[in-house]
């Protein structure tokens, strides 16, 4: 089983859609959650970071953990096109001697206008 | 707003050759790491760096691999000798410092695409 698990997509939504992206994981020791998007050859762009389970919400975007069953979403409201990009979840253990992220490997997302 | 930056943008080497990417992290950062992201691949973890000295490596960062910080503002990726499979964008990022509301989050740079022919 891999360590982080996310649908590669491509997912194509209509402008103005909710847009539920998700990623489960098998390691309990990840503690910290976090949302990148990534445009096409450009690094990763962070979007939101979490720590408990629970919800955060910042602008149009809704970051969702449950540690329990050991799952994250990122809800985006009134999708743009300018939202088309692949979206990666990444996660990482405490901060003390293990810093890495472990990525998932991206869901590529579409609005149509 | 500050940034991570990395040259070159596109690097081309034969296979055997060595290269160095550089990386400036965001100023007053005193985390810094290397990922790598081969073509339709998920983003990986090379290593980790802090206070002068490797804190944390993967798998993939073997004896080949390097990393360093010269001066004050560079970190660098040294591949000694570089391989086709060491064909990948290479991404930079740095942490903030403890206190600060960012800490906890690492910032990326736009990356280096190595082509390794």
């Amino acid at each position: 089983q891999k360590e982080v698990e996310q649908d590669p997509g491509p997912l194509s939504v209509p402008e103005g859609a909710i847009v539920s992206l998700n990623c489960t994981y098998s390691n309990s020791a990840f503690q910290y959650f976090m949302w990148y998007r990534q445009y096409s050859r450009k690094g990763p762009e962070l979007l939101m970071y979490t720590y408990s389970s629970g919800n955060k919400e910042d602008g149009r975007f809704t970051a969702q953990v449950d540690k329990s069953s050991k799952y994250i979403s990122l809800f985006i409201r009134d999708s743009q096109p300018s939202d088309s990009a692949t979206y990666l979840c990444a996660m990482k253990g405490s901060n003390f001697g293990n810093e890495k992220l472990t990525f998932g490997t991206g869901t590529r997302l579409t609005i149509i206008p | 707003e500050p940034e991570v930056t990395q040259t070159p943008s596109h690097q081309v080497t034969q296979m055997g050759q060595e290269v160095i990417l550089r990386c400036v992290p965001i100023s007053n950062h005193l985390y810094f790491y290397w990922y790598r992201q081969i073509l339709g691949q998920k983003v990986e973890f090379l290593v980790s760096f802090y206070n002068n000295e490797i804190s944390e490596k993967s798998e993939i960062f073997d004896d080949q691999f390097s990393v360093e910080r010269p001066d004050g503002s560079n970190f660098t990726l040294k591949i000694r000798s570089t391989k086709l499979e060491d064909s990948a964008m290479y991404f930079c990022a740095s942490r903030g410092i403890p206190g600060t509301s960012n800490y906890n989050e690492q910032f990326f740079g736009p990356g280096t695409r190595l082509t390794v022919l």
